[in-house]
């Protein structure tokens, strides 16, 4: 089946520093969607985005829908404390299946 | 609005038995997916309910079942659970299903002894 191939497995940083993380799969994609989990609870939409080269910023949070469509980034520019979590990239084929990547954890260091 | 809601939170059972699982999407949500999550394999689909139809499935073994009624809201159940069947259960709701954007709830705990 299709696979979501996300990097890095994971990050620790320095407070105040930007991060950026991908998922890139062989097959194309009409969704994209990012999530953040925090330990013990569900995923939380962090950016939904749904056309190849969409933009989306949230806040401190950049994506981008990669012109492939076989891709896609996160950036978190000034990162905090509470940005620990574990990210998901998913991607949303043509037969509605969402596929997750296997998260990025993130650590910041006060 | 109030959001996706799973009931139990957390559920300790042995192998063997079965289990019952119920997920309480946004209100106005028709369609309900399932996911299995473990340390292993990450975030595995299920399947997805639509309508009170089954629209979508993923890879398990028959054990793993599922319905939705009238108000949209679904139930999961496992039979004959096994030691490996440990994960947390996650369903999430969306407006439209195949194209809309699916937002989560908090999932069960299941530990299988």
């Amino acid at each position: 089946g299709q696979q979501l191939n996300q990097s890095p497995q994971s990050m620790f940083i320095q407070e105040g520093e930007d991060v950026s993380m991908n998922c890139t799969s062989s097959s194309i994609f009409n969704t994209w969607l990012w999530y953040k989990q925090d330990p013990g609870e569900g995923p939380v939409l962090l950016i939904a985005l749904y056309k190849a080269g969409e933009l989306t910023s949230n806040g401190r949070l950049t994506a981008q829908f990669g012109i492939t469509r076989k891709d896609s980034f996160l950036n978190i520019s000034a990162s905090i404390p509470s940005d620990v979590g574990i990210y998901f990239c998913a991607g949303r084929n043509n037969t509605g299946k969402l596929i997750f990547g296997q998260g990025t954890t993130l650590q910041v260091k006060p | 609005k109030a959001g996706v809601t799973q009931t139990p939170r957390y559920l300790i059972k042995t192998r063997g038995q079965q289990v019952t699982l119920s997920c309480s999407p946004i209100s106005g949500h028709r369609s309900v997916s399932w996911y299995q999550q473990t340390p292993g394999q990450g975030l595995q689909f299920l399947f997805e309910y639509f309508s009170e139809t089954q629209r979508n499935k993923g890879n398990f073994p028959g054990r793993f079942s599922g319905r939705q009624f009238s108000n949209s809201r679904s139930e999961m159940n496992v039979s004959t659970l096994e030691l490996g069947d440990s994960a947390l259960y996650l369903c999430a709701s969306s407006n439209r299903g195949r194209a809309d954007t699916q937002y989560f709830g908090p999932g069960t705990r299941l530990t299988v002894l």
